[in-house]
């Protein structure tokens, strides 16, 4: 069965920091989707980046950066330079297809706090 | 990008009440609509999976007389939360789905008191 796992539940650090969000994730198909998610206090889900199975390249936004290894199939995710507004819980999902679906496995989140 | 306007955003309701929650998807034609439940601090676990004009298909341990999933067009589902408890309070979350693409709701927070 697939599954996502974000080994670390909370992480704080001073503002301006450099912070790494972990993400492993088991699967048996050889397509599929990665994704990150921002949820703010508020509650929405704020996409932040969707990555395919067969697109190793690493990717940069802004502050935001992804490192994504098949070989240990992980999936994490940089923010250089924290803000206060960073502050959020994070989750990383695997979509896998079923039955003609594709449903979002999400890993159990990090909540991330900058402090100033 | 797409929206998908989930309507209410929270919902207070007596408990043996019954809640129902919108999903509206406003400039694309939702196929598949996916409906996720969220507890306090916790991540978010799938309930059910419908396709336009089809029974919902539900995820084991989902109750789906308790949890009526309507999806009679491309453009609207919506999800009944029946005689609510407040076990049920939960943020709940829906997902249109269009070819390969997908965009989430804001989400509803219910509470049962």
């Amino acid at each position: 069965a697939q599954k996502v796992t974000q080994a670390q539940t909370e992480i704080s650090v001073v503002e301006k920091e450099d912070v790494t969000l972990d993400c492993v994730y088991e699967t048996r198909d050889t397509t599929y989707y990665l994704f990150w998610y921002k949820q703010p206090p508020s509650g929405e889900l704020v996409f932040l980046i969707r990555r395919n199975s067969f697109d190793e390249q690493n990717e940069i936004s802004g502050r935001y950066s992804w490192n994504f290894q098949k070989s240990t199939s992980s999936f994490n995710f940089t923010i250089t330079a924290s803000q206060v507004v960073d502050s959020a819980v994070y989750f990383c999902a695997l979509s896998e297809l079923i039955q003609g679906a594709q449903k979002l496995v999400f890993g159990q989140g990090t909540r991330l706090t900058i402090n100033p | 990008g797409a929206v998908v306007s989930q309507h209410p955003s929270r919902v207070i309701c007596k408990s043996g009440t019954s809640v129902k929650i919108e999903c509206r998807s406003l400039d694309f034609q939702a196929t598949t609509m996916f409906w996720y439940r969220q507890f306090p601090k916790q991540s978010l676990m799938l309930m059910a999976t419908s396709n336009e004009g089809s029974k919902a298909t539900y995820e084991q341990g989902v109750e789906k007389d308790k949890f009526l999933i309507n999806h009679a067009s491309l453009t609207l589902s919506t999800l009944t939360v029946t005689s609510a408890h407040p076990e049920d309070s939960s943020f709940y979350i829906c997902r249109g789905k269009t070819g390969t693409e997908a965009f989430f709701g804001q989400g509803t927070r219910l509470t049962v008191v």
